[in-house]
């Protein structure tokens, strides 16, 4: 069945880096853009970062820009997020999640969110 | 970038009833608008893309309407396992796109 299954969260302190994982199966993962969505505790969702099919485009949430970078490996199904120079405030679940834009030519993306995984959660503190 | 007001923060309603949540942008963002639902403990799924179309596996009893400004999630008839948190969410104006700070639905 499609899954998406994060992993690489942890607690680390203010300043270090971490690498967050995402692997997928039960579908072509080449073929779509994916996103990383993040959630604070009690808090509301807040949206990263997406990559297209191709890695070709990556766009950033100004919180985070200059500091996390998404990337992708097609011959591993996998996502990364690179979490540099965290925060306190970088707290959170992160979750992967495909955009339903299905195409191997053209780096489109919805831009809304269709399969979620379950989110691996980071904790910054000293 | 687009703020999404949802309202009410909090919903209490009986199980068999009707159920409308509300989702107001600072700005039009047309069609583009999604609604999610997160239980406790676990990931956000997708319920409505485009403003009313039901994603894969939806009952028919979830049912979105709205464009522009202005959007409404409704449950037709409650059951148990929809008593949860439900977020909308624009992608008009992205990147970013943002969400709703959420609505929760409780049992009256």
């Amino acid at each position: 069945q499609v899954q998406l299954v994060e992993s690489g969260g942890g607690v680390v302190q203010p300043g270090r880096s971490l690498r967050l994982s995402c692997a997928a199966s039960g579908f072509t993962f080449n073929y779509y853009p994916f996103h990383w969505v993040r959630q604070a505790p009690g808090k509301g969702l807040e949206w990263v970062a997406i990559i297209s099919y191709d890695g070709s485009k990556r766009y950033y949430a100004d919180s985070v820009k200059g500091r996390f970078t998404i990337s992708r490996d097609n011959s591993k199904n996998t996502l990364y997020l690179q979490v540099d120079s965290l925060r306190a405030e970088d707290t959170a679940v992160y979750y992967c999640a495909r955009d339903p834009y299905y195409s191997s030519f053209y780096p489109q993306m919805d831009y809304y969110l269709d399969v979620w995984g379950k989110g691996t959660t980071v904790t910054v503190s000293s | 970038d687009i703020v999404m007001t949802q309202s009410p923060a909090t919903l209490s309603v009986s199980p068999g009833e009707r159920a409308t949540l509300s989702c107001r942008a600072s700005q039009s963002v047309s069609s583009n608008l999604a609604w999610y639902q997160q239980k406790p403990g676990q990931a956000p799924r997708l319920l409505i893309y485009g403003a009313s179309s039901r994603a894969t596996g939806i009952p028919a009893r979830f049912s979105g309407s709205g464009s522009g400004t202005e959007f409404t999630l409704t449950i037709s008839s409650l059951q148990s396992e929809d008593f949860a948190l439900y977020y909308c969410q624009q992608y008009n104006n992205r990147p970013p796109v943002t969400f709703g700070q959420g609505t929760r639905l409780e049992i009256k």
